[in-house]
């Protein structure tokens, strides 16, 4: 398996609500990675795992609240998030050490906040 | 901080003409540079990537070059197909561990059949 899986790929939700996203990879990658693109932009860096602990927390707002739970999975927890939220959120994942530095994105969820 | 320009910021070219991107990075300490191809509502895609002791490589119709000295990389996209249409963005990191890539701004790539 050499794929990044994100669910859902699309998601609206309320100012109030309280929703997750999911990330799995299956390629025994140790570092995962969330970012939030916005359109037209490239990529920005939200919060980076390495085996299994919060290495990076590029000050994120704590409305959002990342969550690895085991070495294939990532999760995004959102609460009461703005309509500027609104973003295409990405999972990635890389081998870390290994002497490989590849970095595998996940298709995304559109997210929109209404 | 860290910053990568990257250049130009649209590019228009004929099926079959050649395509080139360059990127200019600020962090000395870089030497992993993976260029990634994203096309509409999709994910980033790996292309090529190009480690700091190494100053050229290959697949195909894709190659990029780097100058260490002058903290310049640049992709090179040959005999262009339509297919090739896409934004392609290019990225810095100090390899080693988890890995922090600083992104350039996205060069937005049309090929005209």
């Amino acid at each position: 398996d050499t794929e990044v899986t994100q669910t859902p790929k699309h998601l609206v939700m309320g100012m109030t609500n309280k929703k997750s996203l999911k990330c799995e990879q299956h390629m025994g990658h140790r570092a995962m990675y969330w970012y939030k693109q916005k359109a037209k932009k490239p990529p920005e860096l939200m919060f980076v795992y390495s085996y299994e602990k919060l290495s990076i927390n590029e000050s994120v707002p704590s409305r959002f609240s990342p969550e690895c739970p085991n070495s294939s999975l990532l999760n995004l927890h959102l609460h009461a998030l703005q309509p500027e939220d609104s973003a295409l959120y990405l999972c990635a994942s890389s081998p870390e050490g290994q002497g490989r530095d590849e970095q595998y994105f996940g298709p995304g969820t559109r997210l929109t906040v209404t | 901080g860290e910053n990568v320009e990257q250049h130009p910021s649209t590019l228009s070219v004929q099926e079959g003409d050649s395509a080139v991107i360059k990127c200019t990075y600020s962090d000395s300490a870089s030497n992993y540079f993976p260029w990634y191809k994203q096309e509409l509502g999709k994910r980033p895609q790996l292309i090529i990537d190009i480690r700091s002791n190494v100053g050229e490589k290959k697949d195909q119709r894709i190659a990029v070059t780097l100058n260490k000295t002058a903290k310049h990389f640049s992709l090179h996209i040959t005999e262009t197909q339509p297919e090739d249409s896409a934004v392609y963005f290019c990225a810095a990191s100090r390899s080693g561990g988890y890995n922090k890539l600083i992104f350039g701004a996205g060069t937005r790539l049309a090929v005209h059949p």
